[in-house]
C-alpha cells in the first residue's frame, strides 16, 4: 500500500514570494507522481506529474516539482506567488504499473497568497 | 470539450434518506473514478469503472454504497441509508485509457451533508 503525506496543512505567503509544498510519500514498489490544485468551488486541475525521466518537472502556471527517489519527495515550489494561487494543493501517487491508477492522495496543504 | 459533471452540486439529506449522485466523465472516456474527502481529511478512491464494468471497487465502505454506470457512459452512486458520516465531498474523475500515470481529470464534485 502507498502513502502520502503532505507536511503542511496551511501555508500563508505574500505576493511575489517564493512558496514550497512539502509532499512525502511511502511505498514498496514504484509509484508515479502527481501534484493537484483545487482552486475555490472548481474541480481538481493537474499541475504536474512525474512519471520517469528527469527528476525536475515543470507544470502549468508556473510551478515545479523536483522527485527525489533516496528522499521519497516531491515538492513542489514557485518562485514568485499571485493572489490567483490561492487554493488547496494536493500531492498524489499511483503504482507504476498497476492497472486502473488509481490515486492515494495526501491531505492536502491551503495556501493563502496575501497581498 | 466539456469537462467531467457531478450533479447535484450540494445536497442536503436527513439520516436514513437514500441519494443519489450522477457524473457524467468526459466524452470518449471509457476510465471513471469515484472518490470521496470526508470532514476535510485526505481524499481516498472509491472504486473504478471500464466502460460498464467495475474494474477495482476495493475503496466501496460498505454495502450501503451502490455505483452503477449503465452503457458505459454516466455513472450515478447511490447512498442508502444514508448515514453522519457519509458526509463529504464526493468526486468524480475520468480518463481515455489507463495508460501509465495517464491523467484523470476531475469534475467539481458534489457536496453530502447528512444531518
Amino acid at each position: 500500500a502507498q502513502s502520502v503525506t503532505q507536511l503542511d496543512s496551511q501555508v500563508p505567503v505574500f505576493e511575489e514570494a517564493p512558496v514550497e509544498l512539502r509532499c512525502n510519500y511511502s511505498s514498496s514498489v514504484s509509484v508515479y507522481l502527481f501534484w493537484y490544485v483545487q482552486y475555490p468551488n472548481q474541480g481538481l486541475q493537474l499541475l504536474l506529474k512525474y512519471l520517469s525521466g528527469s527528476t525536475l518537472v515543470k507544470g502549468i502556471n508556473g510551478f515545479e516539482a523536483e522527485f527525489n527517489k533516496s528522499q521519497t519527495s516531491f515538492h513542489l515550489r514557485k518562485p514568485s506567488v499571485h493572489i490567483s494561487d490561492t487554493a488547496e494543493y494536493f500531492c498524489a501517487v499511483s503504482r507504476l504499473g498497476a492497472a486502473g491508477n488509481k490515486l492515494t492522495f495526501g491531505g492536502g496543504t491551503r495556501v493563502l497568497v496575501k497581498p | 470539450e466539456a469537462g467531467v459533471t457531478q450533479f447535484p452540486s450540494h445536497s442536503v439529506i436527513e439520516k436514513g434518506q437514500t441519494v443519489t449522485l450522477r457524473c457524467d466523465p468526459i466524452s470518449g472516456h471509457d476510465n471513471l473514478y469515484w472518490y470521496r474527502r470526508v470532514m476535510g481529511k485526505e481524499i481516498k478512491f472509491l472504486l473504478h469503472f471500464v466502460k460498464e464494468s467495475k474494474q477495482d471497487e476495493s475503496g466501496m465502505p460498505n454495502n450501503r454504497f451502490l455505483a452503477e454506470r449503465t452503457g458505459g457512459t454516466y455513472s450515478t452512486l447511490k447512498v442508502q441509508p444514508a448515514e453522519l458520516e457519509d458526509s463529504g465531498v464526493y468526486f468524480c474523475a475520468s480518463s481515455q485509457g489507463v495508460a501509465r500515470g495517464e491523467t484523470q481529470y476531475f469534475g467539481p464534485g458534489t457536496r453530502l451533508l447528512v444531518l
